[in-house]
């Protein structure tokens, strides 16, 4: 089984700034990693997919990368709409895993 | 708009039962695969179990393994999980979310449902 380690658990960020949130690996999951984001009363929404590809209708101020083992998730100017919690979750190998989530808040 | 609509969660005791569903609309059910994915509270996103778009294949979670069944009715367009000998650590937020790509479950999940909340508890 693949697990996901995702860090930091919190990250607290000015709005305007860059955050940049981690997502590991235990082995290899090739490109097969989607990032989302959780709000309390909301469905969970799609960012990122492909480590890299970004979901319809998502801002262009969100980018992922890497690939293997190591991924990051970008959101290059922090809106107020942005604190929440993200989590990572790989889909190249069952069964499918989350990351524990990164916790981004207002600092 | 795609819509995924849960409804059958509740207050159940451990080693009971309950069946949820969940209601898809504004997309081609039967071309997609779909799957449940849990969260206890205050915890993270756990997978539980996929189907295929057929429902020819499942998928499980080893922590579900022979007590939950997966299952779905694509004349309907309604996605079920049946849960069996449910245990305290069963409780959770239960979601069903939607895969990304027609005919596939080797992708993300591209739309969830708001979720439906499962009690286990006496």
């Amino acid at each position: 089984e693949r697990v996901m380690t995702q860090s930091p658990a919190t990250l607290s960020v000015s709005p305007g700034e860059r955050a940049t949130l981690s997502c590991r690996a235990s082995q290899s999951v090739s490109s097969n990693l989607a990032w989302y984001q959780q709000k309390p009363g909301q469905a969970l929404r799609l960012l990122i997919y492909g480590a890299s590809t970004r979901a319809t209708g998502i801002p262009a101020r969100f980018s992922g990368s890497g690939s293997g083992t190591e991924f990051t998730l970008t959101i290059s100017s922090l809106q107020s709409e942005d604190f929440a919690v993200y989590y990572c979750q790989q889909y190249n190998n069952w069964p499918y895993s989350f990351g524990q989530g990164t916790k981004l808040e207002i600092k | 708009e795609v819509q995924l609509v849960e409804s059958g969660g509740g207050l159940v005791q451990p080693g009971g039962s309950l069946r949820l569903s969940c209601a898809a609309s504004a997309f081609t059910f039967s071309s997609y695969a779909m799957s449940w994915v849990r969260q206890a509270p205050g915890k993270g996103l756990e997978w539980v179990s996929a189907i295929s778009a057929s429902g020819g294949t499942t998928y499980y979670a080893d922590s579900v393994k022979g007590r939950f069944t997966i299952s779905r009715d694509n004349s309907k367009n309604t996605l079920y999980l049946q849960m069996n000998s449910l245990r305290a650590e069963d409780t959770a937020v239960y979601y069903c979310a939607k895969f990304g790509s027609s005919w596939s479950v080797e992708d993300r999940f591209d739309y969830w449902g708001q979720g439906t909340l499962v009690t286990v508890s006496s």
